[in-house]
């Protein structure tokens, strides 16, 4: 099942914050989050593990709460670049789910001068 | 970094005609692959799993009659298209591990079909 992400899209001015949500109704092995810009792959921007973490990446940071099956993107002080497309991957429990990611419906996120 | 090619990045064919995309580890071994579809305005979404050696295992609603899947060496693993038509017309990423938890991912194959 797909999970849900939340916004659908979201409006910036640069300088300001944003949240991005992503909610599994499976158990999950693992979050991972990239963006994907129009026309382009997909850009890895980290992954988070069972276990429940939290990482850190410049100004773009991430969180993972393994018992509600939910995964949080953080993004500070957006600039012009962060522009794109967001979207999370799970990974499930099992042997049958290793390195199959399923991905959520994406977030638009666009920032302005 | 481990790195994934895709060749071609984009192909145009005609209706009826078959389209191979190959998937290329460039730095590592990959026993498995993982090939995804992705239509305009939304998400990823996994196709089929390419086994080396052995046969691919498929989602459920891809016909893997119509999307070949070979995965013939460590390196590299091909998805051909059969009979495409401009239904099939998508973006075409592939991905591999080269261990860890990361997966990588192809740069994509734009497919349209006319």
């Amino acid at each position: 099942q797909q999970p849900v992400q939340s916004p659908q899209a979201v409006i910036l001015r640069e300088g300001e914050d944003a949240v991005i949500n992503c909610s599994s109704s499976k158990a999950l092995y693992s979050v991972h989050w990239y963006r994907q810009k129009h026309g382009e792959a997909p850009v890895f921007l980290m992954i988070l593990l069972k276990g429940g973490e939290q990482k850190g990446h410049e100004k773009i940071s991430a969180s993972f709460n393994e018992k509600k099956q939910q995964s949080s993107l953080y993004l500070t002080a957006s600039q012009l670049s962060y522009s794109g497309t967001y979207f999370c991957g799970t990974e499930g429990l099992g042997g049958t789910s290793y390195g199959k990611l399923t991905f959520g419906q994406g977030t638009i996120l666009t920032v302005h001068p | 970094g481990a790195v994934v090619s895709q060749h071609p990045s984009r192909v145009i064919c005609k209706s009826g005609t078959s389209v191979k995309i190959e998937c290329r580890s460039l730095d590592f071994q990959a026993t498995t692959m993982f090939w995804y579809r992705q239509f305009p305005k939304q998400s990823l979404m996994l196709m089929a799993t390419s086994n080396e050696g052995s046969k691919a295992t498929y989602e459920q609603g891809v016909e893997k009659d119509k999307f070949l899947i070979n995965h013939a060496s460590l390196t590299l693993s091909t998805l051909t298209v059969t009979s495409a038509h401009p239904e099939d017309s998508s973006f075409y990423i592939c991905s591999a591990n080269p261990g860890g938890e990361r997966q990588y991912f192809g740069p994509g194959t734009r497919l349209t079909v006319t």
